[in-house]
């Protein structure tokens, strides 16, 4: 593995369903994020996590759920999909959780239907 | 409340020069980042301005005025593989990146 990746790549998902994207990094960053980007909106943040064993809600965290149990994972659950879920998802790591750049995993792409 | 302003989309010429205007507000302020975002591909790092002036970095410039809430990205010497959308980001009092919706520049022959 070299910098972040998430899996899976793209989904489709009918509604109602539970699913988990996941992203693992081997940089050994503290911080990590996911967001979710829609058409003709900036990034939104939904969940990030400052080091491992502590997550903290973002913007828009409603249905949505993280875990955060070592550096590395930072897997981001769905516990009953709905179709305004249905989004491009990031997820992003950096040294740590101050001035630092973030770099990004290659995306997921969600359809729920 | 925070919010981050940036054109929707930019028409430029190959081997001319482009700036793209972003202007911020957000809860404190600890910095502004611009990131580029080919199409279907993750946002990758430009630059980062927390101080006034102007940051140079090959063909690319960030300028930042703290006072003005405005920044500024320039591109010079455009080339075809610049076309991409530009994400203008604000760090906020708690650390966290607002996001702008992103400049799509479309670079013509």
């Amino acid at each position: 593995i070299a910098g972040i990746t998430q899996a899976p790549t793209s989904q489709i998902l009918a509604a109602g369903r539970r699913m988990t994207l996941r992203c693992t990094q081997d940089m050994r960053h503290n911080a990590m994020y996911w967001y979710r980007q829609d058409l003709g909106l900036g990034l939104r943040l939904i969940h990030y996590s400052n080091t491992a064993g502590t997550t903290g809600k973002g913007e828009v965290p409603d249905g949505y759920s993280v875990s955060r149990a070592n550096t590395d994972d930072f897997p981001l659950t769905l516990a009953s999909a709905v179709p305004s879920q249905t989004s491009v998802y990031f997820c992003a790591s950096s040294p740590d959780s101050s001035y630092n750049e973030q770099f990004f995993g290659p995306g997921t792409r969600l359809t729920v239907l | 409340g925070q919010n981050i302003d940036q054109p929707t989309e930019m028409t430029a010429t190959e081997g001319a020069i482009v700036q793209i205007n972003c202007t911020y507000q957000t809860s404190g302020f600890n910095g502004l980042f611009w990131y580029q975002q080919h199409a279907g591909e993750a946002p990758t790092f430009l630059s980062y301005n927390v101080l006034d002036g102007l940051e140079e970095k090959g063909r690319f410039s960030s300028f930042l005025s703290r006072s003005k809430g405005y920044s500024y990205l320039l591109l010079k010497e455009l080339q075809m593989k610049d076309s991409a959308s530009y994400l203008c980001a604000g760090l906020d009092s708690n650390y966290q990146l607002i996001w702008g919706a992103g400049t799509k520049l479309i670079i013509k022959p």
